[in-house]
């Protein structure tokens, strides 16, 4: 069971929009401004697509978008395109006293474009 | 812009050490000001951070496998390095390498990867 609780899977169809959730608690998600997601292809090398919670990095489309409210993150996808369909994990910084670290990961979502 | 590659064997027997060198090219971490850092994906499972070294050479590392873990540096070579001591199946993975600017989970270079698997 990973600390950062994501949906296995969500799916949407070409156009739409979608969001992933990312659950964490007050020492991780909810009490820092550091969640980070990544897209990762199957094979392929994660790419850093949101950082600080909100800031896309040069380069990535604005299609995506993220946002937090209390303990729970989420990733917006607009617009949604075949190339969108991947794995996606958010990650937080934290410093809970059973696990304080750089990186605690979300298990990861699975989005397939329908 | 960084480029980054892992290397190292891809089998190594269970309770032994598993060793990678994650070599930095198109600059370096010192002149970057950035962390080396070292994260693994075991099949069909997610993402988990291991550790990262400090341009500086300060270490962090994952609170349940610090036990396990040292990262070094080698400034000269351009080099960071993984050691992961008394490895069973469980650290089979594709083990990357990344870097990070600060002390958060923004990994914004990462190399291609590397399967190690543990196995006798």
């Amino acid at each position: 069971q990973s600390a950062l609780t994501q949906p296995a899977s969500v799916s949407g169809s070409p156009g739409q929009s979608i969001t992933i959730s990312c659950t964490g608690t007050s020492s991780d998600v909810g009490g820092y401004d550091y969640v980070s997601w990544y897209q990762h292809h199957p094979g392929k090398v994660p790419k850093l697509i949101i950082y600080d919670v909100s800031n896309r990095p040069s380069g990535v489309s604005n299609r995506f978008s993220g946002s937090k409210s209390g303990n729970t993150a989420s990733l917006t996808i607009s617009g949604l395109q075949a190339e969108d369909e991947a794995d996606y994990y958010c990650t937080s910084y934290s410093t809970s006293v059973i696990l304080s670290t750089l990186g605690l990961f979300g298990g990861g979502t699975k989005l397939t474009v329908l | 812009q960084l480029q980054l590659q892992e290397s190292g064997p891809g089998l190594v027997n269970p309770s032994e050490i598993l060793s990678l060198t994650c070599t930095v090219s198109g600059g370096s971490l010192s002149s970057s000001r950035s962390y080396g850092g070292w994260i693994r994906q075991p099949p069909g499972k997610g993402l988990e951070w291991i550790g990262s070294i400090h341009y500086s050479g300060i270490t962090y590392y994952h609170p349940p496998l610090k036990s396990r873990v040292t990262i070094s540096l080698d400034t000269s070579k351009n080099r960071f390095s993984l050691n992961l001591t008394s490895v069973t199946a469980a650290d089979t993975a594709v083990y990357y390498c990344a870097t990070h600017k600060r002390f958060t989970p923004n990994f914004d270079y990462w190399g291609q990867g590397t399967l190690v698997t543990v196995s006798s």
